[in-house]
């Protein structure tokens, strides 16, 4: 079965550095495109980034030139390296398959940006 | 900056039919954004429910349905059942490439 499993959350200072991972099991990970969204306390989903299965990137005008998204196809691994964090990046920060559909999420782990 | 505009909250009785719309501020949704529904639940990851406006999932159940209504993506639930009671988001693609949530619907089934 598909499943996505995020860690590399926690509490970090402002405009300290934070590394997330995805770890992807039940398909073969390098067929399919990957997000990353996130959702601040209380708030509505915000999409953040894609990434293809040949390696072409976006990312929302929020984030740019501030996070990168990457992955590695060998290790069926997502990651998501964010940079000068600010406490509005406070957020539990979820990654997706997409496959016509954000159709598989994971349980999405959680950023604290706080002095 | 394109924002894409939901219902923040709408009731519904116990088996009766409600629609979300979602709508973008750059005009009219068409089947050229790809319109999808999420379902969140409260402590729950969102899942999806509807693609490209009206495509379902295997895990879709059959009262959901998804349309373009009035240049405005739509999601009808038909018979509504209390388990429904969830937050709801539309996402649109816009260029094929970005993509950009709705502010998401507080549908209550009182």
């Amino acid at each position: 079965q598909v499943q996505l499993v995020e860690s590399g959350g926690g509490l970090v200072k402002p405009g300290g550095s934070l590394r997330l991972s995805c770890a992807a099991s039940g398909f073969t990970f390098s067929d399919y495109y990957m997000n990353w969204i996130r959702q601040a306390p209380g708030k509505g989903l915000e999409w953040l980034s894609y990434i293809t299965s040949s390696g072409s990137i976006d990312y929302a005008d929020s984030v740019k030139g501030r996070f990168t998204i990457s992955r590695d196809n060998a290790k069926n691994l997502l990651f998501l390296q964010m940079d000068s964090l600010g406490v509005e990046d406070t957020a539990v920060y979820y990654c997706a398959r997409e496959d016509f559909s954000l159709d598989y999420w994971g349980q999405g782990t959680l950023v604290t940006v706080s002095s | 900056q394109t924002v894409v505009t939901q219902e923040p909250s709408l009731t519904v009785s116990p088996g009766g039919t409600v629609t979300l719309t979602c709508a973008s501020s750059t005009g009219a949704v068409t089947s050229g954004y790809y319109p999808n529904w999420f379902q969140q639940k409260p402590g729950q990851a969102p899942r999806a429910l509807i693609y490209s406006t009206s495509n379902t999932l295997p895990w879709t159940p059959a009262r959901f349905s998804g349309s373009l209504l009035g240049g405005k993506a739509a999601l009808t639930l038909s018979g509504v059942q209390p388990e429904d009671e969830a937050e709801y988001y539309c996402l649109l693609y816009f260029g094929g490439v970005q993509r950009v949530f709705g502010g998401g619907t507080k549908l209550t089934v009182l």
